[in-house]
C-alpha cells in the first residue's frame, strides 16, 4: 500500500530534550516536506526537500533541522524543543516532475504526530 | 505577504443540498490551486487540482472553479452526504520551482441528516 508514515504518532516530552521524528514514504517521491498545524494558524510548512541531499527552509523554520540522506525517509529533529513547537506535525511526499507548468504537485500526507513539550 | 482567506470557520449544511466553500486570495495568482479534505486527528487528503488557465474541474459530485479576477476559488459538493462532514482546505502554489504549497486555515464543513 502506497503510503507516508510518521513514529511516533504522540510524544510528550519536556523542555530541552533532544528528539526525532520519523517519516517515511515507499511511493518513491523526490518531494519531501513537514507541516505544522496549529489551530487558527493552518498548516504551515517547515522544512522542504526535493531530492536525496537537497533541504530547504520552509516558512517556519526556527527550532528545526532535517536531513534527506535516502530518498525514502526526511526525519525532522527538534534540537532542543520548547513549548512553542508543541503541535500536530505533518509528513508529505509528492512525484515531483520538475517540468514547468506540467508539475502534478498531489501531496500525501501522514498520519500526524502530535508532539506536546512542557 | 501573500494571503489566504477560507470564508468561514464553520460551515452547516442540509443533507442533499449544495455546499460551497470559498477559497481567496491576494497579491499575486497562483499558477495552480489545490483542495484536500482532512478529517479529525488524520493527515488532508488530495481533492481536486486546477491550474491558472483552467476555469472549473470536477470530480463526481464535487466542482471547483478559479476566478483569477476575483482571485477566488469556489469548492462544491452536490448532492452532500453526513459523510462529507470533514475540514477542506484550499493550498496555493505560487511557485513551480519549489513545489511550495501555501494552506488556507480551512473550512469546517458538517452535513445535518
Amino acid at each position: 500500500e502506497a503510503q507516508v508514515t510518521q513514529n511516533p504518532r504522540y510524544l510528550i516530552t519536556v523542555t530541552g530534550k533532544k528528539l526525532t521524528v520519523t517519516c517515511s514514504q515507499n511511493m518513491n517521491h523526490e518531494y519531501m516536506s513537514w507541516y505544522r498545524q496549529d489551530p487558527g494558524l493552518g498548516l504551515r510548512q517547515i522544512y522542504y526537500s526535493m531530492n536525496v541531499e537537497v533541504t530547504d527552509k520552509g516558512d517556519v523554520p526556527e527550532g528545526y533541522k532535517v536531513s534527506r540522506k535516502e530518498k525514502r525517509n526526511f526525519p525532522l529533529i527538534l534540537e532542543s524543543p520548547s513549548p512553542n513547537q508543541t503541535s500536530l506535525y505533518f509528513c508529505a511526499s509528492s512525484l515531483y516532475q520538475g517540468t514547468f507548468r506540467h508539475s502534478y504537485n498531489e501531496q500525501f500526507f501522514g498520519p500526524g504526530t502530535r508532539l506536546t513539550v512542557l | 505577504s501573500q494571503k489566504i482567506e477560507q470564508n468561514s470557520e464553520a460551515l452547516n449544511i442540509q443533507e442533499g443540498k449544495t455546499a460551497t466553500l470559498t477559497c481567496n486570495y491576494t497579491n499575486y495568482s497562483p499558477a495552480y490551486l489545490q483542495w484536500y479534505r482532512q478529517d479529525p486527528g488524520r493527515g488532508p487528503v488530495f481533492l481536486l487540482l486546477i491550474r491558472e488557465n483552467e476555469k472549473e474541474k470536477r470530480k463526481e459530485r464535487l466542482k471547483v472553479t478559479f476566478d483569477t479576477t476575483l482571485k477566488q476559488s469556489l469548492f462544491h459538493i452536490t448532492a452532500s452526504q453526513p459523510a462529507d462532514s470533514a475540514t477542506y482546505l484550499c493550498a496555493l502554489a505560487f511557485n513551480f520551482g519549489n513545489e511550495k504549497l501555501t494552506f488556507g486555515t480551512g473550512t469546517r464543513l458538517t452535513i445535518i441528516p
